[in-house]
């Protein structure tokens, strides 16, 4: 079945560091990727997304691109701030005949000043 | 507040009791998720609802765990006679249906403690 294995965290950098979290994946097809975001006492929300191989999603500084030949969907950013410090999802779906999104275990990233 | 909206955000029961968690979707969605996220671990999907239809429940454990929408009214996922690895957040959300773009609009989450 679909799954998605993203790096372990928790993830801690210092405020305008360089930020990159892992994400690969395994689907039958070539479902849509997302990158969702958690603050924390919130639920999720959507932070990017892309469709079809080679799509680039962003967001709030945030980057991430299809990449069908490795099957990954990494997510980066430049420069972090510490408003950025929360748990990221990356999910994929849904599938031929399904309706679900299938997320990862999420990473936790903590931005210090 | 147009977003999805959860009650209890707080839950506390005994072994044995029920619990009841309200979901309210986004006005205008007709399709509703309920996702369970245990300490330490990602969303696992549950339950895939349209009003008064349930979709997909292949996430939802056999036994003492329901769900329905209502053709008025909220969500409700009900868990009966509850164990304490029935602790943890549950997350409803929801989508428009019709052409599915695979955004969902989660609400914040109702935390279920079992004491």
């Amino acid at each position: 079945g679909d799954s998605v294995t993203q790096m372990e965290g928790p993830v801690t950098l210092s405020e305008e560091a360089f930020l990159t979290i892992n994400c690969t994946y395994t689907a039958t097809g070539y479902p849509s990727l997302f990158w969702y975001v958690q603050y924390p006492g919130e639920g999720l929300q959507l932070l990017l997304k892309a469709t079809k191989a080679d799509d680039k999603g962003s967001n709030k500084g945030f980057e991430a691109t299809y990449r069908k030949e490795t099957t990954s969907f990494h997510l980066e950013k430049g420069s972090v701030q510490v408003s950025d410090s929360a748990v990221y999802f990356c999910a994929l779906g849904p599938g031929a005949g399904s309706y679900q999104l299938t997320f990862g275990k999420g990473t936790k990233l903590s931005v210090i000043p | 507040n147009a977003g999805v909206m959860q009650n209890p955000r707080h839950l506390v029961r005994r072994r044995g009791q029920e619990a009841r968690l309200r979901c309210s979707p986004v006005k205008g969605h007709s399709h509703v998720y309920w996702y369970r996220q245990l300490p330490e671990e990602g969303l696992k999907f549950m339950v895939y609802l349209q009003k008064e239809n349930i979709i997909d429940e292949s996430g939802m454990p056999k036994e003492r765990f329901s769900a329905e929408f209502p053709k008025e009214g909220p969500s409700i996922l009900r868990i009966q006679q509850v164990v304490r690895g029935d602790s943890a957040a549950y997350f409803c959300a929801s989508i428009r249906g019709g052409a599915y773009t695979g955004e969902l609009f989660f609400g914040e989450g109702s935390r279920l403690t079992v004491l």
